[in-house]
């Protein structure tokens, strides 16, 4: 099983759409989970942490599902400028120090589609 | 707030050639610093980190180095390149707990001809 596991797309939308995207992950004891948003020939940015309960930020919602091991981000009334790949990020493994690193999936790729 | 400052954004360098790749930070003190490379259709690879001037982890083994000659400022480093050094190049600072994102700057892309 890879560390983190997302479906690369594309997922090709119309503009107004809801759309989900899951990851899964290999480590049970992992702790912190994020989305981050990477636009073409970009650095990657943070979208939102993932908390235990869910969590929401406007038109965004991220689940975490602790038994399954895997997160969700679910998009509702997408935009044209939600264009973008969207990278799922956990804290995987223990490096030593007292610190988890955090580990990228390859992104799933999202276009909105007028 | 914080800012994370990369240069140059771009860089075409023919194989066998040094690199240097310099991140510095602004707004923090002690900031846990990273380098990562994100090659064309693949994920970000962590290739270095360090907590603290001098200490510098090494998570992939390869013919790049890093170094950390002031608290906020991390030098990515080539003696000679090449050609599948090509990527993205991204120095990222996390705060220092457990459940802290990564905030990156701009990027050095890379081509290795």
């Amino acid at each position: 099983r890879k560390e983190v596991e997302q479906d690369p797309g594309p997922f090709n939308v119309p503009e107004g759409a809801t759309v989900a995207f899951n990851c899964t992950y290999s480590n049970s004891a992992s702790q912190s989970f994020f989305w981050y948003r990477q636009d073409c020939r970009k650095e990657p940015k943070l979208l939102m942490s993932v908390y235990s309960s869910g969590n929401e930020d406007g038109r965004f919602t991220a689940q975490l599902n602790r038994a399954s091991q895997y997160i969700s981000l679910l998009i509702r009334d997408s935009k044209l400028s939600d264009s973008a790949t969207y990278l799922c990020v956990v804290n995987l493994r223990y490096s030593g120090a007292g610190s988890y690193q955090l580990t990228f999936g390859k992104g799933t790729k999202l276009s909105v589609i007028p | 707030s914080q800012t994370i400052h990369q240069w140059p954004a771009t860089l075409v360098q023919p194989v066998g050639s040094p690199l240097s790749l310099e991140c510095t930070v602004e707004g923090t003190s002690n900031p846990n610093l990273y380098w990562y490379r994100q090659a064309a259709g693949r994920g970000l690879q962590l290739l270095f980190y360090s907590v603290g001037i001098g200490q510098i982890s090494s998570e992939v083994p390869q013919n790049l180095s890093a170094s950390r000659p002031q608290d906020r400022q991390f030098i990515l480093s080539s003696k000679k390149l090449l050609l599948s050094d090509s990527g993205f190049y991204l120095c990222a600072n996390r705060g220092g707990r457990d459940n802290s994102p990564l905030h990156f700057g701009n990027g050095t892309r890379l081509t290795v001809t």
